[in-house]
């Protein structure tokens, strides 16, 4: 079975300071790993996905994030907020197969000027 | 390279009803994957179609059914509504089935089931 838990339903931070949003997996075998950010009234765009290679993945517009298996844990960061990253953001584990996604409930992100 | 596109963008139905929701995938993605969004939650995946056979698919009803095209666009329908189908729907296409794909998501269909 596969999930994923996202450990915060909402963050607050300040523009340009850090930004943690945490995301916890279960998976029976080696998982892909993504993060999706839904701005309001837009559609789901990528940010970054993981697929087996090196575990600490770049995405787009500055984020980033690092798998640990020991910790089953793909939490995105990015070093400086801007007041543009305020959506909502989704984790994401996929099947070795490709052919199912499972969405955590998202974590709402706000960036204080 | 067109988008994923869907229609309609808003439907109103009544409980009962039957509702077909439609998705032009991006130009030479050929799998589908729909998903219900309700308010306030993630998108739950219901199902996937690779070349016009259904490839996996999430826990929902049958009543939950879809179809897709030889152009690989693909059809959402479900019969018989409940208040609780109200949400938004979400095609997304992506190319090739054989790992985890990069997925293009719609901007979505919202269905109000009264």
């Amino acid at each position: 079975a596969q999930s994923v838990t996202q450990l915060d339903s909402h963050v607050s931070v300040s523009e340009g300071t850090p930004v943690l949003l945490r995301c916890n997996y279960s998976s029976s075998y080696s998982p892909s790993l993504f993060w999706y950010v839904q701005h309001p009234n837009k559609g789901l765009q990528l940010l970054l996905k993981y697929t087996s290679a090196a575990t600490l993945v770049k995405g787009i517009n500055g984020f980033e994030a690092e798998f640990k298996k020991s910790e089953t844990s793909f939490h995105l960061t990015k070093p400086s907020a801007h007041m543009s990253d305020a959506a909502e953001y989704f984790c994401v584990v996929g099947t070795n197969t490709g052919n199912q996604f499972y969405f955590g409930t998202g974590t709402s992100l706000t960036v204080i000027p | 390279e067109t988008g994923v596109t869907q229609s309609p963008t808003h439907l109103i139905k009544t409980r009962g009803q039957q509702v077909t929701l439609r998705c032009s995938s991006q130009s030479g993605h050929n799998t589908v994957s729909w998903y219900q969004q309700a308010l306030g939650q993630g998108p739950q995946f219901i199902f996937q179609y690779y070349r016009e056979e259904e490839n996996g698919r999430g826990n929902f009803p049958p009543r939950f059914s879809g179809l897709q095209f030889p152009n690989y666009s693909s059809e959402l329908n479900v019969n018989a509504l409940e208040l609780d189908d109200s949400a938004l729907y979400l095609c997304a296409s992506s190319h090739g089935t054989s790992n985890p794909d990069t997925q293009y998501f719609g901007p979505g269909t919202r269905l109000t089931v009264l």
